[in-house]
């Protein structure tokens, strides 16, 4: 089946613009989660959802960032006022059961690569 | 906040060779979850550890589970070089969110 999707795969932008990314997850998969990935680093958490709404938004680096799952299955990643240290690779995973359940296995899309100059 | 460190962050081995990945959390969880990452893919889950005392082998490699410690191995049998990739272990604190090391970059020398 159908894996985890994500659009674009590339996006390039200038400082200060409005860039929105797009999740498509497993079908069924109830859990949705947001990570950035830099260079040589591991991914780093943003958010979660359950459903269609936000469970946990801590990761979220500040209130630039914002992400929205409306119909509790495709998500958008939305960043305002994009800055260089945005630039980065956004993960998008999803997961069959609820966070905290012992099947709580995490499938990732292949990323965004966002690039602001 | 949850630590995760691997070791080591690169190695370079021979085909043919065995090694070890090591992975230390700084907190009790009994779900350990192992990567695979090749250069500009996504994350490739390889292995699930849920309890103490897990161990879960595919191929070359082997990865094992011991809470009591906060630490888990990937160990790598006879390396090839379609092994070569970026290793991450990950950490669920039953919370809301994975963990991840900083990942080891293996390369496997013909």
């Amino acid at each position: 089946g159908a894996g985890v999707s994500q659009t674009p795969s590339n996006k390039v932008t200038e400082k200060g613009k409005y860039v929105e990314l797009r999740c498509d997850p497993i079908s069924g998969h109830t859990a949705l989660y947001w990570y950035r990935q830099s260079l040589g680093q591991g991914p780093e958490f943003l958010i979660y959802f359950q459903g269609t709404g936000a469970a946990d938004d801590s990761g979220l680096p500040n209130d630039r960032f914002f992400a929205v799952r409306p119909e509790g299955s495709v998500s958008t990643l939305k960043i305002q006022r994009t800055e260089r240290g945005d630039s980065a690779v956004y993960l998008c995973a999803s997961s069959l059961a609820a966070s905290g359940h012992v099947l709580n296995e995490q499938f990732f899309g292949p990323g965004t690569r966002l690039t602001v100059l | 906040e949850l630590k995760v460190e691997q070791n080591p962050l690169f190695l370079s081995m021979q085909e043919g060779k065995n090694y070890t990945i090591y992975c230390n959390y700084s907190t009790t969880s009994d779900r350990l979850y192992w990567y695979r990452q090749d250069p500009g893919k996504s994350l490739e889950s390889l292995f699930v550890l849920l309890s103490n005392g897990a161990v879960k082998q595919e191929g070359r490699l082997m990865a094992s589970l011991d809470t009591k410690a906060r630490l888990s191995t990937l160990h790598i049998t006879a390396a090839v070089h379609d092994l070569s990739a970026t290793y991450f272990c990950a950490v669920d604190d039953t919370g809301n969110q994975f963990y991840f090391g900083t990942g080891t970059s293996l390369t496997v020398i013909p």
